[in-house]
């Protein structure tokens, strides 16, 4: 089955710099790749997400790559603010066999002030 | 206008007790999940269910059963329940059943069990 790699497990930076979350995976077939933003005491909140078609993909301060022939991609979270603190995790499935989402073991960003 | 709800927030029980949580979806969404996550914040599938098929994580003990009345509705009933059962429960849904649709989480069920 899927296996997901997420790092770093806990990630501190100041407000207003450039936050980076890796993740790799390990089956080929998997193509779509979404990230969940958590905070605390709350539900997991899709904040963006790609395809395997797709190399890059950006959302406002939010930015997500993905490298397929390397089977890993990244979350770019620029201009941190302290409401960007919380657990970003990230995922991926395929249409195939096993149709399920296989989640990383997510990253704990605090932004300070 | 909530779109996937749960009940309850809270549950604290004692060991060897059976219980449910129950779940619902106002979005229309063919299919629904089921996922654990532990203390340490692991999210993992336990399962995923619509009309048509159940796709259960091999993990999973058999006390754990989901029970969909119909399309809106997946519970999770739980059977002789167990310390390590501990952990926050979240039902999700999402439109489509092959794993590439954007899903939906409930607001998470914490289970405590003494």
């Amino acid at each position: 089955g899927e296996n997901v790699e997420q790092h770093p497990s806990t990630l501190s930076v100041q407000e207003g710099d450039s936050a980076v979350i890796k993740c790799t995976y390990s089956d080929s077939a998997s193509n779509y790749f979404p990230w969940y933003k958590q905070e605390l005491g709350k539900r997991p909140q899709l904040i963006i997400d790609i395809r395997s078609n797709v190399g890059e993909k950006k959302d406002q301060r939010i930015a997500v790559t993905l490298n397929k022939t390397a089977k890993h991609f990244s979350l770019h979270i620029t201009e941190t603010q302290p409401e960007d603190s919380a657990v970003y995790f990230c995922a991926a499935s395929s249409s195939g066999s096993a149709r399920q989402l296989t989640f990383g073991s997510g990253t704990q960003l605090t932004v300070l002030p | 206008d909530t779109a996937v709800s749960q009940t309850p927030k809270y549950l604290v029980t004692q060991m060897g007790n059976d219980k449910s949580i129950k779940c619902e979806q106002n979005l229309g969404h063919d299919t629904m999940y089921w996922y654990k996550q532990d203390s340490k914040k692991f999210l993992k599938i336990m399962f995923s269910y619509n009309n048509k098929e159940l796709i259960i994580n091999e993990t999973v003990p058999n006390r754990f059963s989901p029970k969909s009345p119909d399309k809106a509705h997946l519970n999770l009933h739980i059977n002789s329940l167990e310390l390590g059962d501990s952990a926050v429960y979240f039902c999700a849904s999402s439109q489509g059943g092959d794993g590439t649709d954007t899903q939906y989480f409930g607001p998470g069920t914490r289970l405590t069990v003494l």
